[in-house]
């Protein structure tokens, strides 16, 4: 099984929906981090969490929220969602030790109409 | 964090070294050289990093210069799943979580 996992995998919607996203991990780390990536792009940080008690806004928060419900699982939503925010997201974790390096979930494909 | 800069596409013959360049003029002492790469719309893959010393491991080859203002990732011996965008990321080893994706390289392994 993977170690980090996302879902859906694919997601159409409308405008105005509210739609959350689902990562969850096995790998026991405790930070947590939501990514977008627009075509051509590089990934800009939506939102991060250090652990369960932590969130943090990263580049890109605005149109966004999350909640950590457990140290194994990080959602992210939007609250009304708009064309703009049809994209890749990606979930991903570390652990705290200081060279830590990200392990990234397959992708969640979205797309607002 | 520093910023970095990379050629936006690279090819190279599959059996053959695949050097792809990272300027990162404006890097602290404090900061580390990271490579990720992403094949396809897939999660981004954590390849290799360094400080100061060059790096070895099972994936790839990290040259960083005396100065530190570039390095170049090595793939030894390129194959056709090598073909992916690479980022070069620069940040600092401190509680800092962030990887700044820039648009990277795109390499493209020819058979």
């Amino acid at each position: 099984d993977a170690d980090v996992t996302q879902t859906p995998r694919n997601r159409i919607t409308k405008t105005g929906k509210r739609i959350m996203l689902e990562c969850s991990q096995t790998k026991g780390h405790d930070r947590m981090y939501w990514y977008r990536q627009d075509p051509g792009l590089g990934l800009r940080l939506i939102y991060y969490s250090f652990d369960v008690k932590d969130i943090n806004k990263g580049e890109i928060s605005d149109g966004y929220s999350v909640s950590r419900q457990a140290q194994a699982k990080f959602s992210l939503s939007l609250e009304s969602a708009i064309p703009n925010q049809t994209a890749l997201y990606f979930c991903a974790t570390s652990d705290s030790a200081q060279y830590n390096e990200q392990f990234f979930g397959p992708g969640t494909r979205l797309t607002v109409l | 964090d520093a910023k970095t800069t990379q050629p936006p596409s690279m090819d190279c013959a599959e059996g053959r070294a695949a050097n792809l360049p990272c300027n990162h003029s404006t890097i602290s002492g404090n900061e580390y050289v990271y490579w990720y790469r992403q094949i396809h719309s897939q999660g981004p893959q954590y390849i290799i990093h360094g400080l100061k010393n060059n790096e070895t491991n099972e994936m790839a080859s990290l040259i960083i210069t005396e100065d530190r203002k570039s390095s170049t990732l090595i793939l030894p011996h390129a194959t056709l799943r090598d073909t992916a965008v690479y980022y070069c990321i620069v940040r600092r080893m401190d509680s800092s979580y962030k990887l700044i994706f820039g648009s990277g390289t795109r390499l493209l392994v020819r058979p």
